[in-house]
């Protein structure tokens, strides 16, 4: 499958701080990058959608302005998180669909884990 | 409000057996259908994935879909120590193809 690399793997922050996450798909161009969230135990969150050059839709009850993304190329996205607080502390995992998928084959990042202090 | 449901389990076989896991789902417009293991601390990885009614083989895994009861199931043959880990159902549909996954499946393969 396509290699889709995020960084950094693990930040440790204070509360307040903002904390920027990318997202690059290695081998092919993602028309369509995915961010999720994850909390200890629960499945994967979609948190929103982007689309290379557009602006990011947002899943209900996620903050656009706290969450900002970028998808400026079709290999990067980025997704920054804004005067972070201990709430936000989660497992953030991207993921990169590209235009010739098929079957709508979405390749994960291996995820960033965050710890807001 | 789209749903993925899946049994938490946790699911305990014992090596060599077989591990049947199991996902329903609620919009019957969903196009695909994915199954992903997740080991703990990590990202899902990819095993398998349907869009039409049937079986579909690959290697120890056989994934079923049944359209009308909107159903999905994943099979596993042979269950080894290193397939314990978290499974999850996913489903895509609307025009955005947006993945929704389920709560996943613990399994535990007991050598």
């Amino acid at each position: 499958g396509a290699v889709v690399s995020q960084h950094p793997s693990r930040v440790i922050c204070k509360s307040g701080t903002s904390v920027k996450i990318e997202c690059r798909s290695l081998d092919f161009q993602a028309t369509t990058m995915f961010w999720y969230r994850q909390f200890p135990k629960q499945s994967l969150m979609l948190m929103a959608t982007s689309n290379e050059g557009s602006k990011a839709t947002y899943e209900q009850g996620v903050e656009k302005d706290k969450f900002l993304i970028n998808h400026a190329s079709l290999t990067l996205s980025t997704l920054t998180v804004t005067s972070a607080h201990p709430e936000d502390s989660s497992f953030y995992i991207c993921s990169a669909r590209g235009a010739s998928g098929t079957y709508n084959e979405q390749f994960f990042g291996p995820g960033t884990r965050l710890t807001v202090l | 409000q789209k749903e993925v449901e899946q049994n938490s389990g946790p699911l305990s076989v014992p090596e060599g057996a077989i591990a049947s896991l199991n996902c329903t789902y609620s919009d019957r417009g969903s196009q695909s259908f994915f199954w992903y293991r997740q080991y703990s601390g990590k990202s899902p990885e990819l095993i398998m994935f349907i869009y039409s009614n049937g079986d579909k083989e690959d290697g120890r895994f056989t994934a079923q879909l049944n359209k009308a009861s909107q159903y999905v199931s994943l099979l596993i043959r042979d269950s080894q120590p290193s397939d314990s880990a978290t499974y999850l159902c996913a489903v895509t549909s609307g025009s955005a193809r947006q993945l929704t996954f389920g709560s996943g499946t613990q399994l535990t393969v007991l050598p």
